[in-house]
């Protein structure tokens, strides 16, 4: 089985400018959640998507947002880019909203300048 | 709210030999998980192992180990026969049951010396 997939794997973006990011879950899985890693927070929470609702929420800004799609793809979204807001961001899928393990993605690298 | 502290930032460990890796969180649930994450220099996040808080035996997982104690809130992973291929950040994080704001604590970067 393919694991969890996120495109693209980098990218560089001006502040002011917004981002779409995208992760494919594992096959069969329809739960999906984004985390942001940086050096000096860590690694943060930001959504859980199911069955293209969103669940759970983490304590960012609204510039942050994400959806879900039928076929349980989602996509994160990240508008007026902030320096700040350069990070690598985590996909991880797991099969429903009742297990608990969950498999990471390779992350996107953002950099914002 | 939940929280996971690591307190070792670096951690050096010669191959073969074993190590420990300290993490206690602060959690008011009764039901959750907690889990020790690798990430290797390539950043894909791997589990390590598991411990579901309900059960009182320490989970094991081939070379790791937990050590669960679940009154103190101390989750520490014990990695005996240290390898090259164990250098990586390890992150504690705990779940609360049927939920997935899944918190890590800042992470142990281990360095395994040949």
């Amino acid at each position: 089985k393919a694991g969890v997939t996120q495109t693209p794997r980098y990218l560089i973006k001006t502040r002011g400018q917004q981002v779409t990011l995208s992760c494919s879950p594992i096959s069969g899985h329809r739960s999906v959640s984004w985390y942001q890693q940086t050096p000096g927070q860590g690694l943060q929470f930001l959504f859980e998507y199911f069955s293209e609702t969103q669940r759970n929420k983490g304590n960012f800004p609204g510039r942050f947002s994400g959806r879900q799609f039928s076929n349980s793809r989602s996509e994160m979204n990240v508008s007026t880019l902030e320096l700040g807001d350069s990070a690598l961001y985590l996909c991880a899928s797991r099969l429903d909203q009742g297990a608990y393990e969950q498999y990471f993605g390779p992350g996107t690298r953002l950099t914002v300048t | 709210a939940q929280t996971v502290t690591q307190s070792q930032p670096e951690m050096s460990v010669q191959e073969a030999e074993t190590v420990t890796l300290s993490c206690t969180y602060d959690t008011s649930e009764s039901d959750y998980y907690l889990f020790w994450y690798k990430q290797p220099p390539s950043r894909q996040m791997i589990l390590v192992i598991r411990q579901e808080a309900y059960k009182q035996q320490n989970a094991t997982e081939n070379r790791f180990s937990v050590n669960f104690q679940k009154a103190a809130k101390s989750f520490s992973l014990k990695i005996s026969d240290s390898q090259l291929g164990d250098a990586a950040m390890y992150f504690c994080a705990s779940l609360r049951y049927n939920n997935n704001d899944m918190r890590f604590g800042a992470g142990t970067r281990l360095t395994v010396k040949p």
